[in-house]
């Protein structure tokens, strides 16, 4: 069964520093991933869509990588800013199985 | 933009009885799902149709049932409403297909007391 981990739980940075979110996962076999968005007590963010043929994806300060054979991907987020708190959550595609998430708080 | 809507933001029920959830998409989606999100557990599939009529159990369908009758409306039943099943419920829809993205509603907070 398909295991997704997100780590850290939780991180906490200053204002305009470039940071680095991951995701890992147990069964390479994929289709694709997906990164959301969670505000609190919200519903869910498409933020990128990442096919198990591609390597990344890109939309504005976000990047997103994927390594099939490794099981890994990351979201980057370059300049952060205090409209950028929230969980991220990763998702993979065989069945969907998402992480728990990582809450990032980005403060002014 | 994709407007996938569910009825309720908030809702309170009683120990045991039938509660519907209501979630609606207007994009022609062919595929809709019904989550739960819980602290620490994250979100797991209760159950997910594909098409008009048809159903699939996901991860924890017990004690629940749902009904799609319209294509652009996917309807999650709490048969007897239990307090574990307090939770946040989330409805997502996609076009047929793996490789096709979820969109998801706002959710609905919903608790049993």
């Amino acid at each position: 069964k398909q295991e997704v981990t997100q780590i850290p739980a939780a991180l906490s940075v200053p204002e305009g520093e470039n940071l680095v979110l991951n995701c890992s996962f147990t069964d390479s076999a994929i289709y694709n991933l997906q990164w959301f968005r969670q505000d609190p007590g919200k519903g869910l963010t498409s933020l990128l869509l990442i096919q198990s043929s591609q390597r990344e994806q890109t939309s504005g300060r976000l990047n997103a990588s994927l390594d099939k054979s490794s099981g890994r991907s990351t979201l980057y987020i370059a300049a952060s800013q205090p409209g950028d708190s929230a969980t991220y959550l990763c998702a993979v595609r065989g069945d969907m199985r998402f992480g728990a998430g990582t809450r990032l708080t980005v403060k002014p | 933009d994709v407007k996938v809507t569910q009825s309720s933001r908030y809702l309170v029920k009683r120990t045991g009885e039938k509660v519907f959830l209501e979630c609606v998409q207007d994009m022609d989606h062919e595929n809709m799902f019904w989550y739960r999100q819980d602290p620490g557990l994250g979100l797991r599939l209760i159950y997910f149709s594909y098409d008009v009529k048809m159903k699939e159990k996901g991860d924890i369908p017990e004690g629940y049932s749902v009904s799609r009758e319209k294509k652009e409306r996917f309807s999650l039943i709490l048969e007897s409403a239990s307090t574990n099943q307090t939770s946040m419920y989330l409805c997502a829809s996609s076009f047929q297909g793996v490789s096709q993205p979820q969109h998801f509603g706002d959710g609905t907070r919903l608790s049993i007391l």
